[in-house]
């Protein structure tokens, strides 16, 4: 079976950071996505981790490691806009099969 | 910019009948999927197709069928709706033979079962 867990809700100021931790237990591993859904909205793809270590992309970050089914993507600068729901999500060795933890709701304060 | 499209944003129907929710993509993806959304469960997936005419059960196939006669068309259907099956209904669609293969999904289709 798998298990992605996540925090439901999470709350920040504008200009702050805020970091969305995201554990796995899955049969099967080939890397880890983070996706963005405003309400209302499609989610729209952030990040893909497959080797440990942090990846950065302009103010959004993604960590994974591997050993410990772990990964976080950490939100710099927060601005109001990044308020949002942020999904986790892992693919397992063969094909595109997407499993999706809870979604983490962050709200950003003024 | 890939551009997947749903035929309807809201759909209110009545337990029993037959519903078909239709998905298209404009860029030529081998994959396409669908999910559906609830609070505190997050995206699971019903069903997937790597091909035309090809498909296979997701995680909750249960009451779902699917269909995929054109490359760019996926269509899911609920065969006899029940209200249990009123939920946000996502399609998404990938490569298959990209470093990333992430998926792009379509604005989705909040259906509603009475």
């Amino acid at each position: 079976g798998q298990n992605i867990d996540q925090p439901t809700e999470m709350t920040a100021t504008e200009g702050a950071i805020v970091q969305i931790n995201c554990t796995y237990q899955t049969s099967g591993f080939n890397g880890l996505f983070w996706y963005q859904q405003h309400a209302g909205e499609a989610p729209t793809f952030l990040s893909y981790n497959v080797l440990d270590g942090l990846e950065e992309k302009g103010r959004f970050s993604s960590f994974l490691s591997r050993s410990k089914g772990y990964s976080y993507l950490l939100l710099k600068e927060l601005q109001m806009k990044d308020s949002a729901s942020y999904l986790c999500a892992v693919t397992k060795a063969a094909g595109n099969k997407l499993t999706f933890g809870g979604g983490t709701r962050v709200l950003v304060k003024p | 910019d890939v551009k997947v499209t749903q035929s309807s944003r809201y759909l209110v129907k009545r337990t029993g009948e037959k519903v078909f929710l239709e998905c298209v993509q404009d860029m030529d993806h081998e994959n396409m999927f669908w999910y559906r959304q609830d609070p505190g469960l997050g995206l699971r997936l019903i069903y997937f197709s790597y091909d035309v005419k090809m498909k296979e059960k997701g995680d909750i196939p249960e009451g779902y069928s699917v269909s995929r006669e054109k490359k760019e068309r996926f269509s899911l259907i609920l065969e006899s709706a029940s209200t249990n099956q009123t939920s946000m209904y996502l399609c998404a669609s990938s490569f298959d033979d990209r470093r990333i293969n992430e998926q792009f999904f379509g604005p989705g289709t909040r259906l509603t079962v009475l």
